[in-house]
């Protein structure tokens, strides 16, 4: 069974730019989050759909941060314009179903963003 | 008060020895609760999903708390590849939140 995929792995920008995150999920996975996990602390929850509707976007900062899920498959999260303190792993999960159960989150590897 | 605490650590533990972490968690409403492993500049992976009762794989003991809110992480027997940083996570109102992590080193 594949597993989440993200794209780009690496990405290397200077503030005041903008930048785009791409995940698919794992096949049939209804609910998709996105993930911040600055160096040294645990990843904290940006945005999280159910197929192609926001569940809790209460984290994500909208004044710059933006994710849709248009088809309810995969998903693109864009910052503009980028800050030095948006530097972190960008990480895409998905579940089965709602995390209200027992459901296991699947990671992809992560996307690395530096803003110089 | 963070909503959930881990000891950052490192643990610096040798080979073959037995390590335990705790987890602390704020909110009583929390429904249910995990252990994530996250090697070096790897995506974090589910290592055990922690019951009620408890629950062990192998080497591996986790223990649920509910009057004290924490929950334990209990590794025996480490091996080198038991290296890496260990998160607690906890999910409430269908939202899961993790803790910043405790880093683990085992010895040669």
């Amino acid at each position: 069974e594949a597993g989440v995929a993200q794209s780009p792995r690496y990405k290397i920008i200077e503030k005041r730019q903008s930048v785009a995150f791409w995940c698919n999920p794992i096949s049939g996975h209804a609910t998709l989050y996105w993930y911040q996990q600055i160096l040294g602390q645990g990843p904290k929850l940006l945005i999280q759909f159910q197929n192609n509707g926001v569940v809790d976007d209460s984290q994500l900062p909208k004044d710059r941060f933006s994710a849709e899920r248009l088809k309810g498959v995969d998903s693109t999260l864009k910052i503009q314009p980028a800050k030095l303190e948006d530097s972190a792993v960008y990480l895409c999960a998905s579940s089965l179903n709602l995390a209200g159960s027992w459901e296991t989150q699947y990671f992809g590897p992560g996307t690395r963003l530096l803003v110089l | 008060r963070k909503e959930v605490e881990q000891d950052p650590g490192p643990f610096n533990v040798p080979e073959g020895a037995t390590v335990a972490f705790n987890c602390t968690y704020s909110n009583s409403a929390s429904q249910s609760f995990f252990w994530y492993r996250q090697d070096c500049r790897k995506e974090p992976k589910l290592l055990m999903s922690v019951y009620s009762s408890g629950n062990e794989d192998g080497r591996f003991t986790a223990q649920l708390n509910r009057a004290s809110q924490y929950i334990s992480l209990l590794i025996r027997d480490s091996k080198l590849s038991d290296s890496a940083t260990y998160l607690c996570a906890v999910n409430r109102d269908d939202k899961i939140i993790f803790g910043k992590g405790t880093r683990l080193h085992i010895l040669p």
